[in-house]
């Protein structure tokens, strides 16, 4: 069956370039999150979409992270100048609702992009 | 502010024996818990949560988890571990304030060995 499909599953960037993460949902998946996986931490949230509307970016850790999903399915996650101190996994979750109810509550993940920057 | 603690980084047993893997929360109103389990290469699985109601949650893979609000824990049980049970077990939190985000604790690592 079609899972969380997260592209591409390794990256590997030289300090200072840009790097595009991409996540695949399940279809019809309203709420799409990111989450920043350092080694030997649990994730961290970066971002949540319902839907195209980017609701919340509080997570992300710089003005270098940018996220999108213009259509409301497939979503980007952007770093611009990467940094060391990006190299992590990204995870992208996806889940059915819009409102996070708590009964209907599940996130499916992604296997993650593993992002070692140089 | 929601935070999560697994005090264990590893967590060693015997197939056969009881797996508990420790989980305690800190939130400002009522939780809502969760626990997750990742395999090498694979993204997160939801095992099990606790919303309300019985304290005592029973999930996938013969998983349990026992919501206790005085000592703020909620821990991953099961009676009788599998070697495929080996995995990195995440717990989790959000505090039903807050809209979707959720808190997850370091991990803890389980060997079950045969």
């Amino acid at each position: 069956g079609a899972g969380v499909s997260q592209s591409p599953r390794y990256k590997v960037a030289k300090r200072g370039q840009d790097v595009a993460l991409r996540c695949d949902p399940i279809s019809g998946h309203v709420s799409l999150f990111w989450y920043q996986q350092a080694l030997g931490q649990g994730p961290e949230f970066l971002t949540y979409f319902q839907n195209e509307a980017q609701l919340d970016k509080s997570g992300l850790p710089s003005d270098r992270f940018f996220a999108e999903r213009p259509e409301g399915s497939v979503s980007t996650l952007k770093i611009q100048r990467t940094q060391q101190e990006d190299s992590a996994v990204y995870l992208c979750a996806s889940s059915l609702t819009r409102v996070m109810s708590g009964t209907n509550e599940k996130l499916f993940f992604g296997s993650g992009t593993q992002l070692s920057v140089l | 502010a929601q935070s999560v603690a697994q005090p264990e980084d590893q967590v060693n047993v015997a197939e056969g024996n009881p797996l508990t893997v420790k989980c305690t929360y800190s939130v400002s109103g009522n939780p809502y818990l969760f626990w997750y389990v990742q395999y090498p290469n694979r993204g997160l699985q939801f095992l099990l949560k606790y919303i309300t109601g019985d304290n005592l949650v029973k999930g996938s893979y013969g998983f349990e988890a026992e919501f206790n609000k005085s000592q703020t824990s909620f821990h991953l049980k099961k009676p009788s571990a599998l070697v495929s049970d080996s995995a990195l077990y995440f717990c989790a939190v959000r505090d039903i304030t807050d809209d979707y985000k959720l808190s997850f604790g370091a991990g803890t690592t389980v060997t079950v060995r045969a």
